[in-house]
């Protein structure tokens, strides 16, 4: 059975960092993609970045770009995502998702985790 | 402003279709053969319903189908079922850099 199971969700001050992890099991880690994907509090779904299986294709949305870092450690059947320069705006529900194609992004999530919430406030 | 258009809500009784559009460009629907979607019941994660236009993913009821024209893709669910009462957001892969734009989301209301 797939698993992702998000972590490191919490409250913090705007301007601070914030490191999320994504722990997968049940498929084979290394051979897919995988994303990040959030949503606001009553609002819709937001593409937030995502990286192929190898690391060697990386993509961000505009409004997190030069803030936030996706990265992958395939030992560990982890994926991270490493939040920097928080706005208010970044508050959501944080998703981890399964790209459903083998190897490359596609930008079809087969599989999701249940979330982690990142609330940006002082 | 989401990058890919849908209708903000539909509704249908049940036994009826319904149709959700989702309008981008070509260089996202239009361009690709990339277009998803998904279904999004209150306080749950997305479920993968259509992707590559008009594939079903194993166990999604054939009730559910996916067409693409132009530059706008649409969702069809015929025999609307109360169960089918959800979010619906669509997806497409796109030439930017962000590789990935979703619709604002369409709200279902099953009469």
């Amino acid at each position: 059975e797939v698993q992702l199971v998000e972590s490191g969700g919490g409250l913090v001050q705007p301007g601070r960092s914030l490191r999320l992890s994504c722990a997968a099991s049940g498929f084979t880690f290394d051979d897919y993609a995988m994303h990040w994907v959030r949503q606001a509090p009553g609002k819709g779904l937001e593409w937030v970045s995502g990286i192929s299986w190898n690391s060697g294709s990386i993509g961000y949305a505009d409004s997190v770009k030069g803030r936030f870092t996706i990265s992958r450690d395939n030992a560990k059947n982890s994926l991270y995502l490493q939040m920097n320069s928080l706005r208010a705006e970044d508050t959501a529900l944080y998703y981890c998702a399964k790209d459903k194609d083998y190897g490359g992004i596609s930008g079809y999530f087969d599989y999701w985790g249940q979330g982690t919430l990142v609330t940006v406030s002082s | 402003q989401s990058a890919l258009t849908q209708p903000a809500s539909v509704s249908g009784s049940p036994g009826q279709s319904i149709t959700i559009s989702c309008t981008g460009t070509s260089s996202d629907v239009g361009g690709y053969n990339y277009v998803s979607w998904y279904q999004q019941h209150p306080g749950k994660a997305p479920k993968l319903m259509i992707y590559e236009v008009s594939n079903r993913p194993s166990g999604v009821p054939d009730r559910f189908s996916g067409s693409k024209s132009g530059n706008t893709a649409s969702l069809t669910i015929s025999g609307l079922q109360a169960e089918d009462e959800a979010d619906y957001y669509c997806s497409s892969y796109t030439s930017s850099s962000t590789h990935v734009v979703f619709g604002g989301g369409t709200k279902l209301t099953v009469l």
